[in-house]
C-alpha cells in the first residue's frame, strides 16, 4: 500500500520562505505531485516531480529524492494568498491513481 | 468556461435515500476520479475511470457506485446512504491517467 506524511500545519510571516515536507512509503513510485486548496474549495495542481532534483515554478519550488522518499515543497516571497492547505500525494502502481496525503495547512502572518 | 461542473453544490439527505451526485467536464479529458474529503483525512479516492466505458475502485468505494456512459459525465451514485458518508465529494479529471488533475468545486453532503 502507499501512504504519505506531512506536517498538519505550519506558520510563516509574510515575505519568508517556508518549506513542507513529505515523505512517502509506496510498493510502486511514479511520481510526487503537490496540491493546493483555498478554505475547502477545488483543489488545484501545483506541481510534479517524477525524477530527482528541483522544479520551479515560479514562487514555487518542488523537490524529490526517490533514495530517501522524501519531497518538499518551497514557497518563495511568502504573500498573505499563499494561505491554503498543501497536499502531496503519490501515483498509485496502476499509474493515475492519486494516493494523497492528509495536507498541510499554512497559515502567512503579516 | 472550460472546466468540471459538480452539482449539486450541497445537499441534506436523509439516511437510506438513494443520492446520485453529479459531474461534468468540457475539456474532453478521458480520464475521471471521485474523491470524498473528511477532516482529518484529506482526499480519499472512492471511484475512478481512465476512459469512458470503464470504471476502477479506489480506496474507499464501499457503498458508492458510478458509472461512465460518455467522455463527458461521471455521476457517483449512494445507493441507501449512511451518516458516514457525510462529506465533502469532489470530482476530477485529467487528459490522461498520469497527468494532472482538474477539480471541480465539490459537493457538501449530509446524511442525517
Amino acid at each position: 500500500g502507499q501512504s504519505l506524511e506531512q506536517p498538519s500545519e505550519v506558520t510563516a510571516v509574510e515575505g519568508a520562505i517556508v518549506q513542507i515536507n513529505c515523505t512517502y512509503q509506496t510498493s510502486g513510485f511514479y511520481g510526487l505531485s503537490w496540491y493546493q486548496q483555498h478554505d475547502g474549495g477545488a483543489p488545484t495542481f501545483l506541481s510534479y516531480n517524477g525524477l530527482d532534483g528541483l522544479e520551479e515554478t515560479g514562487r514555487f519550488s518542488s523537490f524529490l529524492s526517490r533514495s530517501d522518499s522524501y519531497g518538499y515543497l518551497l514557497l518563495q516571497e511568502l504573500q498573505m494568498k499563499d494561505s491554503a492547505s498543501y497536499f502531496c500525494a503519490v501515483r498509485d502502481l496502476g499509474g493515475g491513481k492519486l494516493i494523497f496525503g492528509q495536507g498541510t495547512e499554512l497559515s502567512v502572518k503579516p | 468556461i472550460a472546466g468540471i461542473t459538480q452539482a449539486p453544490t450541497s445537499q441534506i439527505l436523509a439516511a437510506g435515500r438513494r443520492m446520485t451526485l453529479r459531474c461534468t467536464q468540457d475539456m474532453r479529458h478521458n480520464a475521471m476520479y471521485w474523491y470524498r474529503q473528511d477532516l482529518g483525512l484529506g482526499l480519499r479516492l472512492i471511484h475512478y475511470s481512465n476512459t469512458a466505458g470503464t470504471t476502477g475502485k479506489g480506496e474507499v468505494p464501499d457503498g458508492y457506485s458510478v458509472s461512465r456512459a460518455n467522455t463527458d459525465d461521471f455521476p457517483l451514485t449512494l445507493a441507501s446512504a449512511v451518516p458516514s458518508q457525510t462529506s465533502v465529494y469532489f470530482c476530477a479529471s485529467s487528459r490522461e491517467a498520469n497527468q494532472p488533475q482538474h477539480f471541480g468545486d465539490g459537493t457538501r453532503l449530509s446524511i442525517l
